[in-house]
């Protein structure tokens, strides 16, 4: 398994409040994603980062707000729940360009905003 | 835009029968391709993956796939499941020339195995 670990791993918050998710790696690679898994939606990139300071928007990321200030970690922020960000967040790692690699997975945050 | 069909969502098989899971994207140029697999309870964990060569790829634990680039197609099988295959699927494409590191999924199918 990829050298992956997310905090927290389930979470429940109420509408309105923020929410901060990490990701950490041992790995060392360059690349970093996050992923929301919804049902009968399979995965969809939220964000990505390809280096330090260096992140840009996915397919879903409205509502969201990343930041990449070491290469080991990438967080993942919902600057104010809502119940429809209700979901499983993935984040992923890849060591090379995203075409030409493949991205590992962490083990998964479950988050519920009631 | 790429797009990823996978076309059953839900399979149920007994233990020794044969499996086919169909994938089909939507992207006339060069692609990466993937099966992962996602036990319950668990995160997402590669299958195989095809990216140039062989068209049929194998993986682990006796699955195999086969791309077939007339048919956009690239179907996941495996001659003999077991009970511990009983988990979700999910196709996924990369494609040269889309977003960097997009990586786009398909809904995923269910796998659900009798002993």
């Amino acid at each position: 398994d990829a050298g992956i670990t997310q905090s927290p791993r389930h979470k429940v918050t109420e509408t309105g409040t923020p929410v901060t998710l990490r990701c950490h790696q041992t790995e060392n690679h360059r690349y970093m994603y996050w992923y929301r898994q919804d049902p009968g939606h399979g995965l969809r990139l939220i964000h990505y980062s390809y280096g330090v300071k260096d992140t840009d928007k996915g397919e879903v990321s409205d509502g969201y707000s990343v930041s990449r200030s070491k290469t080991e970690d990438f967080l993942l922020t919902l600057e104010s729940a809502t119940s429809s960000q209700t979901s499983v967040y993935f984040c992923a790692i890849s060591e090379n360009e995203g075409y030409t690699d493949t991205q590992y997975f962490g083990p998964g945050t479950r988050l519920t905003v009631l | 835009a790429q797009s990823v069909s996978q076309h059953n969502h839900h399979v149920i098989l007994s233990e020794a029968a044969s499996l086919e899971l169909g994938c089909n994207y939507s992207y006339g140029g060069t692609v990466n391709l993937f099966w992962y697999v996602q036990y319950p309870g668990q995160h997402l964990q590669l299958l195989l993956k095809y990216f140039s060569g062989d068209p049929l790829v194998k993986g682990i634990k006796g699955f195999e796939a086969e791309f077939i680039k007339s048919k956009f197609s690239f179907n996941l099988r495996k001659p003999s499941v077991q009970w511990s295959d009983t988990a979700e699927y999910f196709c996924a494409v990369n494609a040269l020339g889309g977003s960097q590191g997009n990586l786009i999924f398909g809904k995923g199918t269910k796998l659900s195995v009798k002993p």
